[in-house]
């Protein structure tokens, strides 16, 4: 099974400042999927961005961004200009391409980010 | 969006009964999952569903049971709950949109406290 790993388990960041969010994940695969998503108080997951793995550029989606490093199987978040909504637990996943665990999101233990005025 | 509900959102039961989790679809998506949530373990997969009567474990499924009788709902049981199921649990669906290859949706999540 692959093995994701966050190894920050908070981080704060001052608003309109960038933090960086890390992700490592351990596989054989050379295609898969990666993803981050936000869980806000509310408990509701929400997607943030996805990357796939035979794409060599990096997914971005306005203020967020990704640093995929295939090779040293690092897929690490950018927040730009970090706002106080971005306050939240951000959750790295892995989805790999064969159906044998039902392509079932395999999750790191989560990053909590406090975003301070 | 794919429509996808849980219920209850909130369980409060002893130690020692059953307890069923229900989680309905309103799309015909195939692949059905459970999660528990915990602090500091992130989201762990107790079971999932890639058709009706078609389930297999997860990682964290002992003590746990699922079925799947109709396409649109996908039940987890603890048999015999104890204090360790004490947790946040999530359903998901894993759907599929033209724009995207692959995406899922997530229920708003059942907090249950075994007593």
């Amino acid at each position: 099974a692959q093995t994701v790993t966050q190894s920050q388990p908070e981080m704060s960041v001052q608003e309109a400042e960038t933090v960086t969010l890390s992700c490592t994940y351990d596989t054989s695969e050379s295609d898969y999927y990666l993803f981050w998503y936000k869980q806000p108080p509310s408990r509701q997951m929400i997607l943030v961005i996805r990357q796939e793995a035979y794409k060599q550029q990096n997914a971005t989606e306005n203020r967020f961004s990704v640093n995929f490093q295939k090779a040293a199987k690092s897929f690490s978040l950018k927040i730009s200009d970090s706002q106080l909504g971005d306050a939240a637990m951000y959750f790295c996943a892995y989805r790999t391409l064969n159906s044998n665990s039902g392509y079932a999101l395999n999750f790191g233990k989560g990053t909590s980010l406090l975003v301070t005025p | 969006d794919a429509g996808i509900t849980q219920s209850p959102r909130h369980k409060v039961t002893e130690t020692g009964t059953p307890v069923t989790l229900r989680c309905h679809q309103t799309e015909n998506h195939r692949y059905m999952y459970w999660y528990r949530q915990d602090p500091g373990h992130g989201l762990r997969l107790i079971h999932y569903s890639y058709g009706v009567k078609d389930t297999d474990k997860g990682e964290v499924s002992d003590g746990y049971s699922v079925s799947r009788s109709k396409t649109e709902d996908f039940l987890l049981t603890l048999e015999s709950a104890t204090s360790s199921q004490t947790s946040v649990y999530f359903c998901a669906i894993s759907t599929r949109r033209k724009d995207s290859n692959y995406g899922y949706t997530f229920g708003s999540g059942t907090r249950l406290t075994v007593v």
